[in-house]
């Protein structure tokens, strides 16, 4: 089944340790990207990838680190957690090119204490 | 700098009423614009795209470049059609960066 996979569905955690978000598609897909879900904000683009070894900072990467170094796999690293990221988060993929849907993951809710 | 607006964040309507969700875009050059729907508790997907031109689950959407808007519409609201809606843009060639707008809440009142 074609599919995007984000693991954990639920994480709490404490300020400072890190962590990270795994996300892997099965797809094929050239084009991955973060979101994070917040009340009144709507979705917002934290990184996304063109390719392998290819990322770029969407509106909110502050805090936030990602690698490409398979083309399945974005995981997305919180290197010093903090309260502000308690979030949800989805993971996105596509072809990538114009046009093409984006197909996301089940998200993955976030509590920093 | 692009930029999506979704004036509402709820929208109420009784069952079989018609239904118009806003959506206003502001964007320099040529736009792909998309409705993606997320169902309570489900994953966002896809529900059109302004360049397929289709109607899906009954909603139809026409990208109007005079007014920037793409406003999602639908004849006849089912109980089914609640849930959370996203209009997204995207430069066109590619998703180099992907905007959302805040999202309208739909309930349908039986």
């Amino acid at each position: 089944e074609a599919q995007v996979t984000q693991n954990p569905r639920y994480l709490i955690t404490v300020t400072g340790k890190k962590l990270t978000v795994t996300c892997s598609q099965n797809m094929n897909h050239e084009y991955m990207s973060w979101y994070r879900q917040d009340p009144g904000l709507g979705l917002r683009q934290i990184y996304y990838s063109m390719n392998v070894e290819v990322t770029d900072k969407g509106d909110v990467p502050e805090g936030y680190k990602v690698s490409r170094k398979e083309k399945r796999n974005f995981p997305l690293i919180l290197e010093s957690p903090s309260p502000n990221q308690t979030s949800l988060y989805f993971c996105a993929s596509s072809f990538g090119a114009g046009g093409s849907p984006l197909h996301f993951g089940n998200g993955t809710r976030l509590t920093v204490t | 700098a692009q930029r999506v607006t979704q004036p509402e964040k709820l929208l109420s309507v009784f069952k079989g009423a018609p239904v118009e969700l806003k959506c206003n875009y502001s964007y320099s050059g040529s736009p792909e614009l998309f409705w993606y729907v997320q169902y309570s508790r489900q994953r966002l997907q896809l529900l059109l795209r302004h360049i397929s031109r289709e109607s899906i689950k009954g909603f139809t959407a026409d990208l109007n470049k005079g007014e920037t808007s793409f406003h999602l519409k639908k004849p006849f609201a089912q109980e089914e059609d609640s849930a959370m809606y996203y209009c997204a843009l995207s430069p066109a060639g590619g998703y180099q960066k992907v905007t959302f707008g805040t999202g309208t809440k739909l309930q349908v009142i039986p």
